[in-house]
């Protein structure tokens, strides 16, 4: 079946450093990608989505890049701030309604 | 913009007791979701409906039934809560594949 791998379940950083959390799925479709960004005691909230093959998309600093050829959509931003403490969802859809989400990455950001 | 609100925000039950969970949006969305969040497990789809009166099942449901009354209103039935059980429900809704959700209804089982 369908499905969303993200392999750190936690990463911590020093603020201002750059970080990549990592995202590959499996499907046999086209597939759209999606970050969804869960700040404590909050509602996740969309941060990026691609349907695109090889172009990046970037929203608040952040940016991936959809690339079929590994199946992956890796999170990335060049100079993590405090306030990008979160937990970090990536996830799938087939352009149908039906969502696949992986297990998080929770992103701890230190002074 | 658009709200979904969800009641009550805690919910504390006993062992076997039937809990009922509400979601309401004002997006007017056609599709609406509920997920089940544990610490580690990400996500997990219970239910989903696509309209008024439609009911899809997720991976989790399991223990679980779900009603769409109406577009705007989305609830979930625990139909025997288990003892020691700790989650939060999230409820969403979408379109064109982009989900909005509220923010949660916290399950504590005595």
């Amino acid at each position: 079946g369908d499905s969303v791998t993200q392999t750190e379940g936690l990463v911590t950083l020093t603020k201002g450093l750059p970080v990549m959390l990592n995202c590959t799925y499996q499907t046999t479709y086209s597939p759209f990608l999606f970050w969804y960004v869960q700040h404590l005691n909050e509602a996740p909230k969309l941060l990026l989505k691609s349907s695109t093959d090889n172009k990046r998309t970037e929203h608040q600093g952040f940016y991936a890049t959809l690339h079929k050829s590994s199946s992956s959509f890796h999170l990335q931003k060049s100079s993590v701030q405090l306030s990008d403490s979160a937990l970090y969802f990536c996830a799938l859809s087939l352009n149908t309604d039906k969502v696949v989400f992986g297990t998080g990455t929770r992103l701890q950001v230190s002074p | 913009g658009g709200i979904i609100t969800q009641t009550p925000k805690f919910l504390i039950g006993q062992e076997g007791q039937k809990l009922t969970l509400k979601c309401q949006q004002n997006f007017n969305h056609d599709t609406m979701y509920w997920y089940r969040q544990d610490s580690g497990k990400g996500l997990r789809l219970i239910y989903y409906s696509i309209t008024e009166n439609d009911l899809q099942k997720g991976d989790l449901s399991e223990g679980y039934d779900a009603s769409r009354e109406k577009k705007s209103s989305f609830s979930l039935t625990v139909t025997s809560a288990q003892k020691n059980e700790m989650a939060v429900f999230l409820c969403a809704s979408s379109i064109r594949v982009e989900q909005y959700f509220g923010p949660g209804t916290r399950l504590t089982v005595l």
